[in-house]
Order: C-alpha cells, then structure tokens, then sequence
C-alpha cells in the first residue's frame, strides 16, 4: 500500500538531547514537508522540500534540521536549541506542491522530560 | 488578521442536524482550497478539495466565495462520527507552501 511512515509513534526525550524523526513515502511524491502542532492549535510549518537535496524554512524552523538525500526521505531533527519542543510532529507530501492535496503519515508525539 | 481564520467552536448539534463551517483566507490570489478533517490524535486526512464551482460528496458540500474570500462546508445528516475538528487549508500563491486554519470542532450529539 502506498503512503506515508512515521516512527516513532511515541518518543520521550530528556532536555538537552538531539533527536531525529523518520518521515518515509512510497507515494513518489516530490516535495515532502514538516509541521508542528501544539494542543488547540493549528499547524505550523518547520521546514518543506521540493526536491531531492533541497529543502527551505518554514515558518518556525529554529532548533530543527532536515535532509533530503532520497526523494523518499525527509528526516527531522530536533536539537536541543529547540526551547519547547513537546508536540505533535506531522510529516506531509505532495505530487507537486502548492495546488496538489497534502497527505499525512500519522505524526510522531514527543515529549521532553 | 490571520491567513486563514475559522470560528474554532465548538459546534455541539444533535444527529440529523446540518451545520456549516465558514473559513475565511487573507490573499486574494489563493488558487487551492481544501478541507481536512482530524480526529483526537491522528492526522489530518482530505475531507474535500474546494472548486470554484462547488463540490458535493455524499452529505458534504464545499464551497468557494472569492468575492468574499472564504470557503464554505455544510454537512447534512449530521452523524456521530461526524464529530472532528475539521481543519480549512489555503495555498500560499507562488510557493510549494500551505496555510492550516486553527479547525473548527464539530461534536454531534445522540
């Protein structure tokens, strides 16, 4: 079946330490994007990609890092200079961007102990 | 003003009630409009892509009003697992970038 993997499902991180998101999809889509959603809020964007080896900020990209060495891949990092990094983590591709539906994996909720 | 504003709610209506959402977007130039539905905890999943001449899908009906700037989604036979939050999104014009209203949450009640 095609679509989007996210792992972990749940993951506890102590203050301090970096952590990375895995974001995987078999939907041959070419740009693939981040969000961040906190409880009551809407979603906001960390970083997007429109190609493989490309990748820009989003509206909050501080204390987060991205690759996108695979078309496949979109990894996250969240490194300890993010200062509230306790929230639900949502991974999204595209055909195309832009004008084309969004299609989620089912997000990764971390929290900071 | 925001980008994208929707009434958050909640809307509690009863089963077989209709109800509509409205969402209303900043840029004028905004070409793609969708409605997402999320339930607690899970991702956002299509609900319906909004075309300039309105769209139907079983009890749902989306609409685009680009005078006023906003899009519309009436459910019709409300049933419990109706009950969401149903999130409006707004392409940002000349970018690959989405703009994700705050939803609005809709409980349908027995």
């Amino acid at each position: 079946d095609g679509g989007i993997t996210q792992s972990p499902k749940y993951l506890f991180r102590k203050e301090g330490q970096n952590v990375t998101l895995s974001c995987e999809q078999n939907l041959n889509h070419d740009a693939m994007y981040w969000y961040r959603q906190d409880p009551g809020q809407g979603l906001r964007l960390i970083y997007y990609s429109q190609i493989v080896n490309d990748f820009q900020k989003g509206d909050i990209a501080e204390g987060y890092s991205v690759s996108r060495e695979k078309k496949e891949s979109f990894p996250l990092t969240v490194t300890s200079a993010q200062k509230n990094p306790t929230a639900f983590y949502l991974c999204a591709s595209t055909t195309s961007g832009g004008a084309d539906t969004q299609y989620f994996g089912p997000g990764t909720r971390l929290t900071v102990l | 003003r925001k980008e994208v504003e929707q009434d958050p709610g909640p809307f509690n209506v009863p089963e077989g009630a209709t109800v509509a959402f409205n969402c209303t977007y900043s840029n004028s130039a905004s070409q793609s409009f969708f409605w997402y539905r999320q339930d607690c905890r899970k991702e956002p999943k299509l609900l319906m892509s909004v075309y300039s001449s309105g769209n139907e899908d079983g009890r749902f009906t989306a609409q685009l009003n680009r005078a006023s700037q906003y899009i519309s989604l009436l459910i019709r036979d409300s049933k419990l697992s109706d009950s969401a939050t149903y999130l409006c999104v707004v392409n940002m014009p000349g970018t690959y970038k989405y703009i994700f209203g705050t939803g609005t949450r809709l409980k349908v009640l027995a």
